[in-house]
């Protein structure tokens, strides 16, 4: 069964430093989604990504983050300058051109600042 | 803005009991789509169930039902015969029909099924 896919699974980094989180969606989905989870916390949504443009972002997703799809099957999303607020488990998902299709989330990648 | 909440924080049953978790959102929107996700301590999304809003009949899966009650706006989730492996964090999520159909989570509830 198709996966999404994030690498890497656990990234440790100094405050300040840029980082930059992979994933690999479903390769026949073309809605593409960011969200974070602070230990914790609830799973919340950061942005969107459809047609190679950001569809919608949230008040978190602020300049230090930037979101890319360099080719046809990369999603990533870049912080710029991290923060100690940074640390949080980040989730990509995906889903098709389907109203309320089910989104399908990838195993996720651990962020420490440092 | 949607919101969800899930007021119940922790739960913990017996194995094979029955236990219900509940949830409520409010939104503004007719059609729209309710969601239930596992987390495990791997902290994976694992979908368990979804709802078309616009559909009267409760969504099942297996040992999964929900209680969808629509005027209400309350999406409640029954596991049947509960399993160790139920064990994880549940959280309810609302997606719009329109725009960029994110999904809005609850708080989670955290289940543990003891032996």
């Amino acid at each position: 069964e198709p996966e999404v896919t994030q690498t890497p699974s656990h990234q440790v980094t100094q405050m300040g430093q840029e980082v930059i989180l992979r994933c690999v969606p479903i390769s026949n989905h073309l809605y593409f989604y960011w969200y974070r989870q602070i230990l914790g916390q609830k799973v919340e949504f950061l942005v969107s990504f459809y047609n190679n443009e950001i569809s919608e972002k949230s008040e978190i997703f602020d300049d230090q983050f930037s979101v890319e799809r360099p080719d046809g099957s990369n999603f990533t999303l870049k912080i710029r300058s991290t923060k100690l607020e940074d640390s949080a488990m980040y989730f990509c998902a995906s889903h098709t051109t389907s109203a309320g299709d089910t989104q399908y989330f990838g195993p996720g990648t651990r962020l420490t600042v440092l | 803005a949607q919101t969800v909440t899930q007021s119940q924080p922790e739960m913990s049953v017996q194995e094979a009991e029955t236990v219900t978790l509940s949830c409520t959102y409010d939104t503004s929107e007719s059609n729209y789509y309710l969601f239930w996700y596992k987390q495990p301590p791997s902290r994976q999304m694992i979908l368990v169930i979804r709802q078309e809003a616009y559909k009267q009949q409760n969504a099942t899966e297996n040992r999964f039902s929900v209680n969808f009650q629509k005027a209400a706006k309350s999406f409640s989730l029954k596991i049947s015969d509960s399993q160790l492996g139920d064990t994880a964090m549940y959280f309810c999520a609302f997606m719009g029909s329109q725009g960029a159909q994110k999904l809005v989570f609850g708080q989670g509830t955290r289940l543990t099924i003891n032996p």
